[in-house]
């Protein structure tokens, strides 16, 4: 069965550090992967997708198929970025996904 | 601007009621999906329906029922209210995959739901 794990709930950096949400998952099919973001009082949006290969409000997230990993990344975290970030696997027909249980990212000054 | 719109940000329900769950989507897209979103466990999908009158069991289906009667709108149908059932609900449409491309799923505002 296919699974998304988030292993960190909370993430706490500091404006200009580097951030690194950490996404594993397990499929046995050709996955793919996407990240979606909860900023405060607004509703789920998606960030990235790894087929895009894109870089979306300086984020980054690299599909490691040996690793089974799509960890989101960005050099420089802003204040701004605090939000809920949720890894999702595209799974079955229908467009069908499984989320991850979330990490809080938390940009403190 | 794509929308998909909830019929309730926040509902109050005794244990036993009978709860509808409202969704409606104005992109014509044939997928659509609730799920519920609770702390540390993230989003569990409930139901899903690739089109109109159909519909399929996601991952915790168990107290819940769904209405697909038109493309736009897909409801969900809490028959007797628990207390454990008191979660965000969420939302979602899409259109459907192109070949081994997965289309973006649009997410409504949520629904804080407590059951007392």
């Amino acid at each position: 069965a296919q699974r998304v794990t988030q292993p960190e709930k909370l993430l706490s950096v500091f404006k200009g550090a580097p951030v690194e949400l950490k996404c594993n998952y397990s499929y046995s099919g050709s996955p793919e992967l996407f990240w979606y973001v909860q900023y405060s009082r607004q509703r789920l949006q998606l960030l990235l997708r790894h087929i895009s290969r894109e870089s979306i409000k300086g984020f980054t997230a690299d599909l490691n198929k040996g690793e089974t990993s799509f960890h989101l990344k960005k050099p420089f975290a802003q204040e701004e970025d605090s939000a809920m970030y949720y890894c999702a696997l595209a799974t079955g027909g229908g467009n069908k996904l499984t989320f991850g249980t979330g990490t809080q990212l938390k940009v403190e000054l | 601007d794509v929308k998909v719109t909830q019929s309730s940000r926040y509902l109050v329900k005794r244990t036993g009621e009978k709860v509808f769950l409202e969704c409606v989507q104005d992109m014509d897209h044939e997928n659509m999906f609730w799920y519920r979103q609770d702390p540390g466990l993230g989003l569990r999908l409930i139901y899903f329906s690739y089109d109109v009158k159909m519909k399929e069991k996601g991952d915790i289906p168990e107290g819940y029922s769904v209405s697909r009667e038109k493309k736009e709108r897909f409801s969900l149908i809490l028959e007797s209210a628990s207390t454990n059932q008191t979660s965000m609900y969420l939302c979602a449409s899409s259109s459907p995959a192109s070949g081994q491309t997965y289309n973006e799923q649009f997410f409504g505002p949520g629904t804080r739901l407590t059951v007392l």
